[in-house]
């Protein structure tokens, strides 16, 4: 499709266990954003990608979250040990510019479950 | 660090009426502010952006405001329509996020 694709869009794990969660973003677009979302929540960014440049990190909340970008194309957001607390959507999203401008298209979610 | 939020977390209007949404910002230096609206089970989706060199920009049915002497952002819809029903994010740049305001649109 030509839209921002996420896989799972469900995940069921138990607390301890380490997940992954894939983006494939829109092709040509050189910015690509991982966000988390907790029920009831606004969106909690996690980190950005623009081109080659090394990653903004900056909300990662710990060292269990970790996220790697192949090829300047898809994404995967690996979450280490999970907890309880890592229950949420995370949210891909893709654009063709920077952080100061070009629209933001989204992925529809991951959720995942930590039981 | 910077924080973006919003008055209201729910609004209930009728449609055809306008409805105005309303988000605070703290950062002064930032410079793009964005709204999303996302439906149940949807990411997020693009409805206005603006720049901070501007007060004002208007869309199909939306309009959005900027005051930047009070950080201030309003997200103003025109004639609102049951399919405006949904949550509202203001951003402030692409990295912060508000809370959100769901929007319910009366038939």
């Amino acid at each position: 499709g030509a839209g921002v694709s996420q896989s799972p869009s469900n995940k069921v794990t138990e607390k301890g266990k380490d997940v992954e969660l894939r983006c494939d973003p829109i092709s040509g677009h050189t910015a690509l954003y991982w966000y988390r979302q907790s029920l009831g929540q606004g969106l909690e960014f996690l980190i950005y990608f623009q081109g080659n440049s090394a990653p903004d990190k900056s909300g990662l909340p710990s060292d269990r979250f970790s996220a790697e970008r192949t090829g300047g194309s898809v994404s995967t957001l690996t979450i280490q040990r999970t907890q309880q607390e890592d229950s949420a959507v995370y949210l891909c999203a893709s654009s063709l510019a920077g952080v100061s401008s070009g629209e933001l298209f989204f992925g529809e979610g991951s959720r995942l479950t930590v039981l | 660090g910077e924080s973006v939020g919003l008055h209201l977390p729910t609004l209930s209007v009728q449609e055809g009426d306008n409805s105005i949404i309303n988000c605070a910002y703290s950062n002064s230096a930032s410079d793009y502010f964005i709204w999303y609206k996302q439906e149940s089970g949807k990411g997020p989706q693009f409805i206005i952006d603006i720049r901070s060199n501007m007060d004002k920009r208007q869309g199909q049915r939306v309009t959005v405001l900027l005051n930047k002497t009070v950080k201030h952002l309003s997200l103003q819809i025109a004639a609102t329509q049951p399919g405006d029903s949904a949550v509202y994010f203001c951003a402030e740049n692409q990295f912060y996020f508000g809370t959100g305001t769901s929007l319910t649109v009366i038939p």
